[in-house]
């Protein structure tokens, strides 16, 4: 199975900075790898499909890259709305796997 | 208004069955793959199945963590998704998502509001 490792697990942060989130994939996902955000007692909501492509009605202060087996998600310019939790997850192969997710909290 | 609605959640014994349901509109269902992910609580998010479309001959992938309890199933004609959750344990206790996975894209493009399972 391919394992996804996300960092952090959680991070505080002020309205108006610059966060990134990493997922370390265990081995080679090209660019099989989406984004989604959790607000607490909803469902996940995407973000990101194929490491970069943004989805229709996302703003466009989040943005994926990717090096190597390493992705990112980035966030400029945080809006209050962002405070959330962010997972990765890779559809490569199966079984499709999340990383651990990510506590985006209010400083 | 694209919409996946989940049902059938509920308490059930460890042992015990149960059929979840996911009820689509607003897209042509029989176009798209379709996936199950669940949620424990406090936890993070699991992939636990996924159909394919009838090009690609309905066939199914599962977690390890249910393969041989857990069947997932479609029914086109009524724009439906199901979940079979046989020999049930109290590690199944979740929120069950079902979620639209369109061909060549990242999966969950679209999902449901969820449904509870506990198994107590």
């Amino acid at each position: 199975d391919t394992q996804m490792t996300q960092s952090p697990s959680s991070l505080s942060a002020s309205v108006g900075d610059r966060v990134t989130i990493t997922c370390r994939a265990s081995q080679d996902i090209t660019n099989s790898l989406g984004w989604y955000q959790q607000k607490p007692g909803k469902a996940p909501k995407s973000l990101i499909s194929a490491a970069f492509t943004l989805l229709s009605g996302v703003p466009s202060r989040f943005s994926g890259s990717r090096s190597g087996t390493d992705f990112t998600l980035t966030i400029s310019g945080l809006q209050p709305e962002d405070f959330a939790t962010y997972y990765c997850l890779q559809y490569r192969s199966y079984p499709f796997t999340f990383g651990q997710g990510t506590r985006l909290e209010i400083k | 208004e694209v919409q996946l609605v989940e049902s059938g959640g509920g308490l059930v014994q460890p042992g015990g069955s149960l059929r979840l349901s996911c009820a689509a509109s607003g897209f042509i269902f029989s176009d798209h793959h379709m996936d199950w992910v669940r949620q424990a609580p406090g936890k993070g998010l699991e992939w636990i199945g996924r159909i394919r479309n009838k090009a690609h001959s309905y066939t199914t992938e599962y977690a390890a963590s249910v393969e041989g309890r857990f069947t997932v199933s479609r029914d086109d004609s009524k724009s439906s998704l199901y979940l079979q959750m046989n020999s049930l344990e109290t590690g199944d206790t979740a929120v069950y998502f079902c979620g639209r996975s369109p061909i060549g894209y990242s999966p969950f493009d679209i999902w449901g509001l969820g449904t509870m399972v506990t198994v107590s």
